[in-house]
């Protein structure tokens, strides 16, 4: 089946560091990328699309300057969190769209754990 | 997309069937009923998809009611593995937008 990768999984950093989180289709081209956040005990909640080529799409009330989202190639996303504080830690997950599948189906990466101290 | 409502959470026991209830009562005639579960700590599985058919995979079945205003995802033989939370999403597919918006879902814990 179709397998979605991220990296880190796991990142602890510095408050106003920036932190960089990547997303990779492994088996399948992807032009269409999701980005998601998830509080504890809360469910997810959409971001942004990001669209190889193109400019990200974000969702209402997501600052497109602290969360820089690049898709510069069918299988790679990578979403930057700038000048992070404690409050942006969260558990980040991405989702990619496989344009081989008759439903554009969505496969769902791992995750990225970020910790902000 | 339509809202869907679950319940909050849910208890099973191992090896029984788990029955897992979602209301759409406002699903439109070109959408979709897909089911994902989570796993703590874990990215979104998917587990099967329907417009008005039940539908049967290796996972689950999806039971969707003839005026597809409802539908219960059923695991015929709960597992400890199977505790996650279950997420039911209407949505258009395919559609250009292709967004997913997860509600909060149903915490479903399989007791030994």
């Amino acid at each position: 089946g179709a397998v979605v990768s991220q990296h880190p999984s796991w990142v602890i950093c510095k408050s106003g560091t920036s932190v960089k989180i990547e997303c990779r289709s492994l088996d399948f081209q992807a032009t269409t990328m999701f980005w998601y956040r998830q509080f504890p005990k809360q469910s997810l909640m959409l971001m942004a699309t990001s669209n190889e080529g193109s400019k990200a799409t974000y969702e209402q009330g997501v600052e497109k300057d602290k969360f820089l989202i690049n898709h510069a190639s069918l299988t790679l996303s990578t979403l930057t969190v700038t000048s992070a504080h404690p409050e942006d830690s969260s558990f980040y997950i991405c989702s990619a769209r496989d344009l081989g599948n008759i439903y554009n189906e969505q496969f769902f990466g791992p995750g990225t754990r970020l910790t902000v101290l | 997309d339509a809202k869907t409502t679950q319940p909050p959470s849910m208890d099973c026991a191992e090896g029984r069937a788990a029955n897992l209830p979602c209301n759409h009562s406002t699903i439109s005639g070109n959408e979709y009923v897909y089911w994902y579960r989570q796993i703590h700590s874990q990215g979104p599985q998917y587990i099967i998809h329907g417009l008005k058919n039940n539908e049967t995979n290796e996972m689950a079945s999806l039971i969707i009611t003839e005026d597809r205003k409802s539908s219960t995802l059923i695991l015929p033989h709960a597992t400890l593995r199977d505790t996650a939370v279950y997420y039911c999403i209407v949505r258009v597919a395919p559609d250009t937008g292709n967004q997913f918006y997860f509600g909060t879902g149903t915490s479903l814990t399989v007791i030994p």
